[in-house]
């Protein structure tokens, strides 16, 4: 079974550019969720998608967007990028059952580099 | 609001070793679930344990021990006779059960763990 896949694997932009990153979850998984990860300030959530739906969303400025399509794939979208935006951006899935404790599934991420 | 908290940055020990790794947490939500991740140098995190708060019984899992305990909001992690193998950042992440905080992890910092042949 294939993990969770995400491209590009590396990424160089300049400021004031706009990037998408993707991501395709493990078959059958239907929840999408993205992590910011940088040294000072860790792994940070930014949004989690069921069914197309955002359900929750972390504390981050609008430039970044998320969205999920029917086959659960899922784009985030960073528009007019900072030099903070500098990370690796990870997203998970899970089978989203009831089960509270469902685990996370991760990829390896995509590391953006904003020059 | 929810919190974890893993005051270890960084820890450095020689092959054999045995290591504990803390993880402290803040939650007001009576049902949550406490996670362990390992993070090696490809960048993906990969799941060691997951407990649920009603739960406290201590698990072994080869070389890794996890202790829970809810007096103290505490979820260490040991590894014995540690290997270089061992080297990564360990996570720990905690999952709420209301306020939509059931939709995503709250990790703590991380502690990179260095192993020494």
């Amino acid at each position: 079974k294939a993990g969770v896949t995400q491209t590009p694997r590396y990424l160089i932009k300049t400021r004031g550019q706009q990037v998408t990153l993707s991501c395709s979850p493990i078959s059958g998984h239907r929840s999408v969720s993205w992590y910011q990860q940088t040294p000072g300030q860790g792994l940070q959530f930014l949004f989690e998608y069921f069914s197309e739906t955002q359900r929750n969303k972390g504390n981050f400025p609008g430039r970044f967007s998320g969205r999920q399509f029917s086959n659960s794939r899922s784009e985030m979208n960073v528009s007019t990028l900072e030099l903070g935006d500098s990370a690796l951006y990870l997203c998970a899935s899970s089978r989203d059952s009831p089960d509270l404790g469902e685990k996370l599934f991760f990829g390896s991420g995509t590391q953006l580099s904003v020059l | 609001a929810q919190k974890v908290t893993q005051a270890q940055t960084e820890i450095s020990v020689v092959e054999k070793e045995d290591v504990t790794l803390d993880c402290v947490y803040e939650t007001r939500d009576t049902t949550y679930y406490l996670f362990w991740y390992k993070q090696p140098p490809s960048g993906e995190l990969v799941f060691l344990i997951r407990r649920n708060s009603f739960d406290e019984q201590n698990e072994i899992s080869g070389r890794y021990s996890w202790n829970f305990q809810k007096s103290t909001s505490s979820f260490n992690f040991t590894i014995t006779a540690s290997q270089v193998v061992d080297s990564a950042v360990y996570f720990c992440a905690l999952k709420g059960g209301s306020g939509g905080s059931n939709y995503k992890l709250t990790f703590g910092k991380g502690t990179l763990l260095t192993v020494n042949p």
